[in-house]
This record gives structure tokens, C-alpha cells and sequence, in this order.
């Protein structure tokens, strides 16, 4: 069971390029999330979808786009990247949001994205 | 506007010692409160959980307590292992919200062979 599966692991960017961070998860949950964590601070919520076709902002939504086509997949697009992206990015999925018994997040390991 | 603070960045124990990793919170929206572990190079994993109705929740080596009147609820880690060293999470939540969980900082826990 392959869990949250994020790629890619690693990736340098110049300014203004664009990219997609894509991930998959295999548990059919319906919860599916993109955190960013900067350096000595907390994850922030960037984007959420509570099942396919449908996605909702976050804490910190600027300069980030969404789409869930698929219960699967949740990739996160950044259009002009800029140097406050810089950041570890970490997508999440959880079985539902009804109880704390079910609001356990499972997290992929993380993409650690520079943005030069 | 923090609504989750964990004050200690870091955290230095000796190997069978305890470890006690705080957390305080202003949301009273909050009703349940999970802990979260991360190593280097992977994501966080979930650790503890304690519901609102209850003051403490154990799970072999980790605890958690809950005071709600002051907003405040702490990890036990007892006793100590070295594999314990990592970054603690505190990641509260509210029943219902889509939203999932508010993250803290984080503690960087070593524990000291």
C-alpha cells in the first residue's frame, strides 16, 4: 500500500517559471490537502478538496491553483513562481472530516522546491 | 494571529528521561488535538490524538494531557528513546471543518544516548 505518493522530491526553479507538484494516493480517501512548511514555522493549508471536483482555498492560496478530476489526484500548479515560494510542500489525505477519530492526515514525504 | 504557539523550539532530554512537549492555543473552537511526528526528509506522521471530552489520552510511551481552561495541552514521552529524536507537532482541530488541522511551529526533540 503506496500511501500519499508525491512527485518530484526535488526541484529548482527559476522566477516565473510554472510547474505542477503532482500527487496520488491509494487509500480512496476523499480528503486530499497541500500544505507548505518554511523554514522554523508550521504547516499552512495552501489548498483543500473534500472529493472530486471540487476544491477550496486555504490559509494561503496566492500564486497556487488546484484541480481534483480524480478521487486519486490532487497535483498543485504554480504559474509565475516567485522566491517566496521557496518552501517544503507536503500534500495530505484523509478518510473524512465528520470526527477526530477520522481526521487523521496521511502525508506524502514532500517536495522541496527552490525558486531562484 | 498564532492560534497555535509551541513556545520551545527545541528540547534536549537524556536517553530513559522524560519528555514533555507543550502546546497552548486561543481557538475554543478546537475540539480535538493531535500530535504529529516528522523526521528529516519525510512527512509528518500521526502520533496521539485526544478528544475535548477527555483530559488524557495514553498510547504506550506518550500521553497527552489537556487542560482546556487554560488552552493548553502537553506530550509525555516516557521513557525517552533516542528514535524519539524529531519534530513534535501539535495540529488541533474543529469537528466538521473541512479544513482539517492548524499546525504549531514545532519542537525539535533530541534525545541524548
Amino acid at each position: 500500500n503506496a500511501g500519499v505518493t508525491q512527485t518530484p522530491k526535488f526541484r529548482i526553479l527559476k522566477i516565473g517559471q510554472s510547474m505542477t507538484l503532482q500527487c496520488a494516493q491509494d487509500m480512496n480517501h476523499n480528503y486530499m490537502y497541500w500544505y507548505r512548511q518554511d523554514p522554523g514555522m508550521g504547516l499552512k493549508l495552501i489548498y483543500y478538496s473534500v472529493g472530486a471536483g471540487i476544491t477550496d482555498k486555504g490559509e494561503v492560496p496566492n500564486g497556487y491553483n488546484v484541480s481534483r478530476s480524480t478521487t486519486e489526484d490532487f497535483p498543485l500548479r504554480l504559474e509565475l513562481a516567485a522566491p517566496s515560494q521557496t518552501s517544503v510542500y507536503f500534500c495530505a489525505s484523509s478518510y473524512s472530516a465528520g470526527g477526530y477519530q477520522n481526521e487523521k492526515l496521511f502525508f506524502g514525504s514532500g517536495t522541496q522546491l527552490s525558486v531562484l | 494571529d498564532q492560534q497555535v504557539k509551541q513556545n520551545s523550539p527545541s528540547l534536549s532530554v537524556q536517553e530513559g528521561r522524560i519528555s514533555i512537549l507543550n502546546c497552548d492555543y486561543t481557538n475554543s473552537m478546537f475540539d480535538y488535538f493531535l500530535w504529529y511526528k516528522k523526521y528529516p526528509a519525510e512527512g509528518p506522521t500521526f502520533l496521539i490524538s485526544i478528544s475535548s471530552i477527555k483530559d488524557k489520552n495514553e498510547d504506550g510511551r506518550f500521553t497527552v494531557f489537556l487542560n482546556k481552561s487554560a488552552k493548553h495541552l502537553s506530550l509525555h514521552i516516557v521513557p525517552s528513546q533516542p528514535g524519539d529524536s524529531a519534530v513534535y507537532f501539535c495540529a488541533p482541530g474543529s469537528s466538521g471543518s473541512a479544513r482539517q488541522l492548524t499546525f504549531g511551529s514545532g519542537t525539535q526533540l533530541t534525545v541524548l544516548p
